[in-house]
């Protein structure tokens, strides 16, 4: 069973706000990713990580950033969230060389 | 360029039917690893197995069966006496060896098993 958690599950927040989205592995995993999944679609990979101070930008385009200072911790922040970022957003860990990955509970956002 | 489809959107049964969800996937590489992952109402995704592209022996796991074809480029998942339970979305996923870690995910099968 994977080690991976999500904060917040759900966050309901105003147009131009600035969010951060917590995701953290007690697992050690040294890949992190993060994907877009709107409602009754498939998954789509926005950023990744191969390490601490690692990351690169998926095949979706995506207005957010993530930083990785930690092994354990891969937060994602919008600066200015808008209607059209609304969607659920999923982290995911793997462990090198064995390319499964494991997903949080996902933070399903809406902004207003 | 990769590619998977599931062609299935939704998908009724009635409890203890079996039930197969079908999965094709596109790919030029010629190692690649296949898996399924289901996804219930709680939202996460919970991976049920990964396969290379060198092992088409097929696998059994409790109720739940793949069967792999490299032939026919599928790899199909198949729950047999369905329970109420296994309602999800299940998602047929693709990465190719090296090089970009993307896992490509099909648009998903939603699976609802009715008492």
């Amino acid at each position: 069973e994977a080690d991976i958690y999500q904060t917040p599950r759900y966050l309901v927040i105003g147009t131009g706000k600035k969010i951060t989205l917590e995701c953290s592995q007690t697992m050690g995993h040294d890949k992190m990713y993060w994907y877009q999944q709107d409602p009754g679609m498939e998954l789509h990979l926005i950023h990744y990580s191969y390490g601490v101070n690692s990351t690169e930008k998926g095949d979706l385009s995506s207005e957010s950033t993530v930083s990785r200072i930690r092994t354990e911790h891969f937060p994602l922040t919008l600066e200015s969230a808008r209607p059209s970022h609304t969607s659920q957003y999923l982290c995911a860990s793997s462990e090198g060389g064995r390319d499964i990955q494991y997903f949080g509970a996902g933070t399903r956002l809406s902004v207003l | 360029a990769q590619k998977v489809t599931q062609a299935q959107t939704e998908i009724s049964v009635v409890e203890k039917e079996d039930v197969t969800l079908d999965c094709v996937y596109e790919t030029r590489d010629t190692t690649y690893y296949l898996f399924w992952y289901k996804q219930p109402p709680s939202g996460e995704l919970v991976f049920l197995i990964r396969r290379n592209s060198f092992d088409e022996q097929n696998e059994i796991s409790g109720r739940y069966s793949w069967n792999f074809q490299k032939s026919t480029s599928s790899f199909n998942f198949t729950i047999t006496a369905s329970q109420v339970v296994d309602s999800a979305v299940y998602f047929c996923a693709l990465k190719a060896q090296g090089g970009s870690e993307k896992l490509v995910f099909g648009k998903g099968t939603k699976l609802t098993v009715n008492p």
